[in-house]
């Protein structure tokens, strides 16, 4: 089974407009955290926000929001007023109760941001 | 700051050649990684180290090794390249974990290999 999903293999919102990316986990641990990179056309990857599974509150960085329900095993990205240089990739991942601090990425979601 | 840097940004290999991709941190991170890119997808971890002198295989390890013998430079060596191997290669390295804290990757730009 996967252990992280994107489902949207590519997503449009208008300029201006909140979106909501998808992922969900699979994990049987019990401390883990999730993660979400941006990789724009020119390919680094880009750490966003962070969410520990102990975590009460919703983390949230800048227009970046992560809507984290935990019995669903969801950790959605929300991105509040949609700007021109949102149109990326955009990464899930996974810290499991791992050694070495090893992610595990989703496949993807590509955003476009339309003027 | 450098940050994480990858040498080189690009390569093209005929099948059988070997090389040794070099990445270099400046933040004093004791873990470093190596992922691969194919395209459309996301990323996959092929080996990392937890510390110089220790290295250990991660999901996609056939065909590659690595090593760290400084703690600023993990280098990922393919002895002999497959097409297969044709990807984006990706370096990162974070702070040793902290059960309190999180530490994300940290990642170099990138190399685009091409095995032909």
């Amino acid at each position: 089974a996967q252990k992280i999903t994107q489902t949207q293999p590519g997503m449009f919102v208008q300029e201006k407009e909140a979106v909501t990316l998808d992922c969900t986990y699979d994990t049987s641990d019990q401390s883990y955290g999730l993660f979400w990179y941006k990789q724009p056309s020119s390919g680094e990857m880009i750490f966003l926000i962070y969410q520990g599974s102990y975590d009460e509150q919703n983390a949230t960085e800048g227009r970046y929001s992560l809507n984290f329900q935990k019995a669903r095993k969801s950790a959605n990205l929300v991105i509040s007023a949609s700007q021109l240089g949102d149109s990326a990739m955009y990464f899930c991942a996974m810290r499991e109760n791992n050694a070495g601090n090893m992610l595990t990425f989703g496949g993807g979601t590509r955003l476009m941001v339309k003027p | 700051n450098a940050g994480v840097t990858q040498t080189p940004k690009f390569r093209v290999l005929k099948t059988g050649q070997s090389m040794t991709l070099l990445c270099a941190q400046d933040m004093n991170h004791e873990y470093m990684y190596w992922y691969r890119q194919d395209p459309g997808m996301g990323l996959r971890l092929i080996h990392y180290s937890v510390g110089e002198g220790t290295t250990a295989k991660g999901e996609v390890p056939d065909g590659y090794n690595v090593s760290r013998l400084k703690k600023q430079n993990f280098l990922l060596g393919l002895e002999s390249a497959a097409p297969s191997q044709t990807s984006v290669y990706f370096c990162a390295s974070s702070y040793a974990l902290d059960r309190l804290t999180a530490y994300e990757q940290y990642f170099g730009p990138g190399t685009r290999l091409t095995v032909t």
